[in-house]
């Protein structure tokens, strides 16, 4: 099992420009989830999903949108790139039994200038 | 709403000393609780969880955690802090919609 991966690890975009942070899971969970990491504010969740086909909005969802058409993938986007939205982004994973643990990639730091 | 609350953002222990985290939640039902551990660079990996029965749970690398329902408290432990335990911890809290919630770490560092 590859576990949870993510691509890109690091990643420059200019004001504006778009880009899709990718997410992949081998282990067949349904519960996915996009979290940002910033100094002193912990892990913020930004969507989430329970499911292939159901996305919801975490508590910082504005800027992003996601997708899940399979139960491996779950990308984000950002639409227009601002220099606020530099972070260190962690998918995570899960099965649906919320007693069960989440598994986390090694995350994509993104700095957008 | 669910919260998570970690009083200490930084916290300095000698290697051999005991070490005590303390986590706070705000949730009606009774939670799914869970600690986490970021090495510098890594994504997080689990300690340990509580979800229901014995209210001392034990986890990976050493580390227990009591919860306390009184106090909505969950609060990490550890007998004999070694140096590589210097990183970050995270409390998590699982409640409404499955949403899980984050406090904003205690970051430990061990000195020799």
């Amino acid at each position: 099992n590859a576990g949870v991966t993510q691509t890109p690890k690091f990643q420059v975009l200019k004001t504006g420009q778009s880009m899709t942070l990718q997410c992949a899971q081998d282990m067949n969970h349904e519960y996915m989830s996009w979290y940002r990491q910033d100094p002193g504010m912990g892990l913020r969740l930004i969507h989430y999903s329970v499911g292939a086909g159901i996305t919801d909005q975490g508590e910082v969802p504005n800027g992003y949108n996601v997708s899940r058409s399979t139960t491996e993938d779950f990308p984000l986007r950002l639409l227009s790139a601002a220099p606020s939205q530099t972070s260190v982004y962690f998918c995570a994973s899960r099965a649906r039994v919320p007693s069960r643990e989440q598994y986390f990639g090694p995350g994509t730091r993104l700095t957008v200038t | 709403a669910q919260s998570v609350t970690q009083p200490d953002i930084h916290i300095t222990v000698s290697e051999g000393a005991s070490l005590e985290l303390r986590c706070n939640y705000s949730y009606g039902a009774t939670p799914y609780l869970f600690w986490y551990v970021q090495s510098p660079g890594q994504g997080l990996q689990l300690l340990l969880k509580y979800f229901s029965g014995d209210t001392l749970v034990q986890g990976i690398k050493g580390f227990e955690a009591e919860f306390k329902r009184s106090q909505s408290s969950f609060n990490l432990r550890k007998p004999s802090v070694h140096w590589s335990d210097a990183a970050e911890y995270f409390c998590a809290v699982v409640g409404g919609y499955q949403k899980v919630t984050f406090g904003t770490g205690t970051k430990l560092q061990v000195i020799p």
